[in-house]
């Protein structure tokens, strides 16, 4: 069955420290697309990430880093140096190519809470 | 660039009243969802839509029922509302490429307070 799973409830740092939130999937598909968002607390989903599952590379993009294992089943995001404005519940979710309508299986979210 | 339009954005309804959430999808996109998540909820999935199709359903209640019409616009329509349906409701479009689709674009949201 699929699942995404997001363990860390709610993260508190302080600003300028590094965080990581992770992600862990389950999926019996061979193709499938896992993904990133942010929600401010203004309430829209923001897009962060698509992966595909061939494509492990490894993305950096600014501050934020993502790091894709399919040996563990993990899609991870790090945020360095993190700010204020990064204060957000932060979604993972995953899309399997094989449910013919990518609809997406979100996580439970992670809550961060980035301290002046 | 244009982004999914939600409309409206807040809407407060009674107990057992009709309510009606309409998305504009992003142009050009084929396929529509739509998400609804409760008070520290994560999104869940409720129907979506391709090329005016239902395409999949899945935890919608037999009272919500949905369309996409020609112009691609989407309706979900909620009757004999209840406390519990007060949540956040998520559009969101995408484009169907071949095998697959682009990432979904998410419109800012419906909020409805049943009470």
């Amino acid at each position: 069955a699929q699942k995404v799973t997001q363990a860390q409830t709610e993260i508190s740092v302080v600003e300028k420290e590094d965080v990581t939130l992770d992600c862990v999937y389950e999926t019996r598909d061979t193709t499938y697309y896992l993904f990133w968002y942010k929600q401010p607390p203004s309430g829209e989903l923001v897009f962060l990430i698509r992966r595909n599952s061939f494509d492990e590379q490894n993305e950096i993009s600014g501050r934020y880093s993502w790091n894709f294992q399919k040996s563990t089943s993990s899609f991870n995001f790090t945020i360095t140096a993190s700010q204020v404005v990064d204060s957000a519940v932060y979604f993972c979710a995953l899309s399997e190519a094989t449910s013919g309508t990518y609809k997406y299986i979100f996580g439970t979210g992670t809550r961060l809470k980035v301290l002046a | 660039a244009a982004g999914v339009i939600q409309s409206p954005r807040h809407l407060i309804k009674e107990k057992r009243e009709t309510a009606t959430l309409k998305c504009y999808p992003i142009p050009r996109h084929d396929t529509v969802y739509w998400y609804q998540q409760g008070p520290g909820q994560d999104p869940q999935f409720l129907i979506s839509f391709y090329e005016k199709m239902q395409s999949d359903k899945g935890s919608i209640p037999d009272r919500f029922s949905a369309q996409q019409f020609s112009d691609y616009h989407s309706e979900l329509n909620m009757s004999s509302l209840e406390l519990g349906d007060s949540a956040l409701y998520f559009c969101a479009s995408s484009q169907r490429t071949g095998a697959a689709d682009t990432e979904a674009f998410f419109g800012q949201g419906t909020r409805l307070t049943v009470v």
